[in-house]
């Protein structure tokens, strides 16, 4: 079973470049998350999306965008990047039963250098 | 606003030996909460539960209880094995997408 797959895992950038982190899941959730993980901080959801062709701000969202054309994938977007990008970044995905959401399933992360 | 503090880390442990990893928690209303673990080089995992106060999440040998009088979900085990060493993440839900995860802490289990 794939799950939640991240495309690239390993990516190093110079500042100022663009890129698309991919994220694909084939469980049918209607919920997709972008996080980023740093040393001491856990994880911060930078942006959501409750559905296809939604989206939505989380915690630190500034500098970064996203897209939900297709219900399986969540692209994650750096336009410029910054060495404060610098992290690791993962995706999850969710459903909801029952009216309540279930917990989430994550993938195993990308990490972006930013030079 | 919601947030989750975790034991800092590291914790190191021979195997056998009990393991208590401090979470507490700060949010409006009534959330739910949880406990991932993340292997190296893989994703979070959820480990174990609880959606209300008193419930008893519990999973692979660990427990954590919902204690909402002090607003605690501290995440134990009788007997850790080097197979746990790992980041374990402290976790809380208050609404349908406000997750907030506690900092991690690292365990390490030697032979």
């Amino acid at each position: 079973n794939a799950g939640v797959t991240q495309t690239p895992k390993f990516r190093v950038l110079k500042t100022g470049q663009s890129m698309t982190l991919l994220c694909a899941q084939d469980m049918n959730h209607e919920y997709m998350y972008w996080y980023r993980q740093d040393p001491g901080m856990g994880l911060r959801l930078i942006h959501y999306s409750v559905g296809e062709g939604t989206t939505a701000k989380g915690e630190v969202p500034d500098g970064y965008n996203v897209s939900r054309l297709k219900k399986q994938n969540f692209l994650l977007g750096l336009e410029s990047a910054a060495p404060s990008q610098t992290s690791v970044y993962f995706c999850a995905s969710s459903y909801s039963r029952g009216g309540r959401l279930q917990p989430q399933h994550f993938g195993d992360g990308t990490r972006l250098s930013i030079l | 606003g919601n947030s989750v503090t975790q034991m800092e880390g590291p914790v190191t442990l021979s195997e056998e030996a009990f393991l208590t990893i401090n979470c507490t928690y700060t949010a409006t209303g009534y959330p739910s909460l949880f406990w991932y673990v993340q292997y190296p080089g893989e994703g979070l995992q959820l480990l174990l539960k609880a959606t209300k106060a008193d419930d008893k999440g519990s999973n692979k040998g660990f427990e954590a209880t919902y204690r909402k009088e002090t607003t605690s979900f501290h995440l134990e085990k009788g007997s850790v094995q080097v197979s746990d060493s790992a980041v374990y993440f402290c976790a809380l839900r208050a609404n349908n997408n406000d997750m907030r995860f506690g900092a991690g802490t690292r365990l390490t289990v030697k032979p």
